[in-house]
C-alpha cells in the first residue's frame, strides 16, 4: 500500500505571505496525485491534479499553483496569501490501471492572519 | 454547478434513531463511493458500489447505488454517537470528486 507524507501539518502565516505545502508518496510509482482544499466541517474541493511529472490541471481559479517536479512528489504554492485561502489541505494519491483505491495525506492546517 | 449533491447538509438525531442521507447527480458513474471523516484527518473509505441497484451493508449501515447509477443512499440503523462524523460521496475518473457531505451528530 501507499503512504502519504505531507508536511508542514500546521501554520500559520500572514496575508501576503508565500507558501509551500509538499506531499511525497512512498509505495508506488506513477500515481495520481490530488491537492484538495476542505473548509471547516465541509467538503473536499478539488484544486489541482496531475497524471505525471509537470502534468498539472487546475480546477478552480485561484492564486495557488501546483507542481510535480519528480514522480512522487507534489507541491501546493502561493506566492501571495489571502486570508480565504485558510483552511485544512489535504493531498491524495491513486494507482492508475490498479483499482481506485485513495490514499491521502495526514493533513495541513493553513491559517492566514 | 455541484457534479455530487448530498443531502441532507446537517443531520442531528437521538441514539438509536435510524437515518438515511443521499447522493445524487444528473450523471451516470461506474462506481461511487462512500467515505467518513474526522476533524483534521483525512476520510476513511467505507464502501465502493459499482453495479446498478447494488446493495451493500457493513454492520449497521446499509449503502444503495441507484439502479441507474446517478444515486446512492446510506442508511444507518439504530445509530451510535461513534457515527458521528463528516459523509462524503465521491466519484472518480482522472479526477477525484466529492461531494459536499452530510454533517452527522448522534446525541447519546
Amino acid at each position: 500500500s501507499q503512504t502519504i507524507h505531507q508536511w508542514p501539518a500546521t501554520l500559520v502565516q500572514p496575508v501576503g505571505s508565500p507558501l509551500s505545502l509538499e506531499c511525497t508518496v512512498e509505495g508506488t510509482s506513477n500515481p495520481n496525485l490530488y491537492w484538495y482544499r476542505q473548509a471547516a466541517g465541509r467538503g473536499l474541493q478539488l484544486l489541482f491534479y496531475s497524471v505525471g511529472i509537470g502534468q498539472i490541471s487546475s480546477e478552480v481559479p485561484q492564486n495557488l499553483s501546483a507542481s510535480r517536479p519528480q514522480d512522487r512528489q507534489f507541491i501546493l504554492s502561493s506566492k501571495k496569501l489571502l486570508l480565504s485561502d485558510s483552511g485544512f489541505y489535504l493531498c491524495a494519491s491513486r494507482q492508475r490501471f490498479s483499482g481506485n483505491t485513495i490514499y491521502f495525506g495526514e493533513g495541513s492546517w493553513l491559517t492566514v492572519v | 454547478t455541484q457534479l455530487l449533491e448530498q443531502s441532507p447538509q446537517f443531520l442531528s438525531i437521538q441514539e438509536g434513531e435510524n437515518l438515511t442521507v443521499y447522493c445524487n447527480s444528473s450523471s451516470v458513474f461506474s462506481s461511487l463511493q462512500w467515505y467518513r471523516q474526522e476533524p483534521g484527518e483525512g476520510p476513511v473509505l467505507l464502501v465502493t458500489v459499482v453495479t446498478g441497484g447494488e446493495v451493500k451493508k457493513l454492520k449497521r449501515l446499509t449503502f444503495q447505488f441507484g439502479d441507474a447509477r446517478k444515486d446512492s443512499s446510506l442508511h444507518i440503523t439504530a445509530a451510535q454517537p461513534g457515527d458521528t462524523g463528516l459523509y462524503l460521496c465521491a466519484v472518480q475518473d482522472d479526477k477525484i470528486i466529492f461531494g459536499k457531505g452530510t454533517r452527522l451528530h448522534i446525541l447519546p
